[in-house]
């Protein structure tokens, strides 16, 4: 499964969008872009997922560049209870079961 | 529905105890898994489930066990307890493809957080 880089932390204010970038460089083309997020102390909840088309939920928008190096999730009016750690996971379909959680993006909404 | 509950909440063991965690979802999903999660640390597979009868595993399995003898619950073993199983534990479940796009989107329990000195 293709390895993904995130920044290790982001401050966003309250209200505004936030915009998390994740870079996926050795994606392959059956392999899906997924979205969780972990709120302190709990279990990681699921946001969004995407293969090539930009994808939109109650939750986030998610946008793939057209070469599918690189993704953005979107938080489009960010509130205090966005403040979590945002994990960016590249996998094949046929292994979401079994994922690979990396440091990903402490994010911090601020008032 | 209550989605993927677990038990006990908070534990601690003196090392060489063994105990087993608790894990039971109602959402009739096949494929279920246990993560560990170390202070400041992305979670790791632990085990994993794709039905009733089948495990294996994962990243790190060395020092637990697991089964799944029903597709609600899949406990996870801890055989013998030392100080490095000291952890949170979480157990989630994942939803096959469903006709509103879903696609294997996974569900988390709240975890059990263990000590063990």
């Amino acid at each position: 499964d293709a390895k993904t880089t995130q920044p290790t932390s982001m401050d966003c204010a309250e209200g505004r969008a936030a915009n998390l970038p994740c870079n996926h460089s050795t994606i392959s083309g059956n392999e899906y872009v997924y979205w969780y997020r972990q709120i302190h102390s709990q279990g990681p909840q699921y946001i969004i997922h995407g293969l090539k088309n930009n994808e939109t939920n109650e939750m986030a928008s998610l946008i793939i560049t057209e070469d599918r190096k690189s993704s953005t999730l979107i938080l489009p009016h960010a509130t205090l209870r966005d403040t979590a750690v945002y994990y960016c996971i590249v996998i094949r379909a046929a292994g979401a079961q079994k994922l690979v959680f990396g440091q990903g993006t402490r994010l911090t909404i601020n008032p | 529905n209550a989605g993927v509950t677990q038990t006990p909440k908070f534990q601690v063991l003196k090392t060489g105890q063994s105990m087993t965690l608790q894990c039971a979802q109602d959402m009739n999903h096949e494929y279920m898994s246990w993560y560990r999660q170390d202070p400041g640390m992305g979670l790791r597979l632990i085990h994993y489930s794709v039905g009733a009868g089948i495990t294996d595993q994962g990243e790190v399995p060395n020092g637990y066990n697991v089964s799944r003898s029903t597709t609600e619950d899949f406990p996870l073993r801890l055989l013998s307890a030392a100080p490095s199983q000291t952890s949170v534990y979480f157990c989630a479940s994942t939803s096959p493809p469903g006709l509103a796009g879903t696609l294997y989107e996974q569900y988390f329990g709240p975890g059990t957080r263990l000590t063990v000195t």
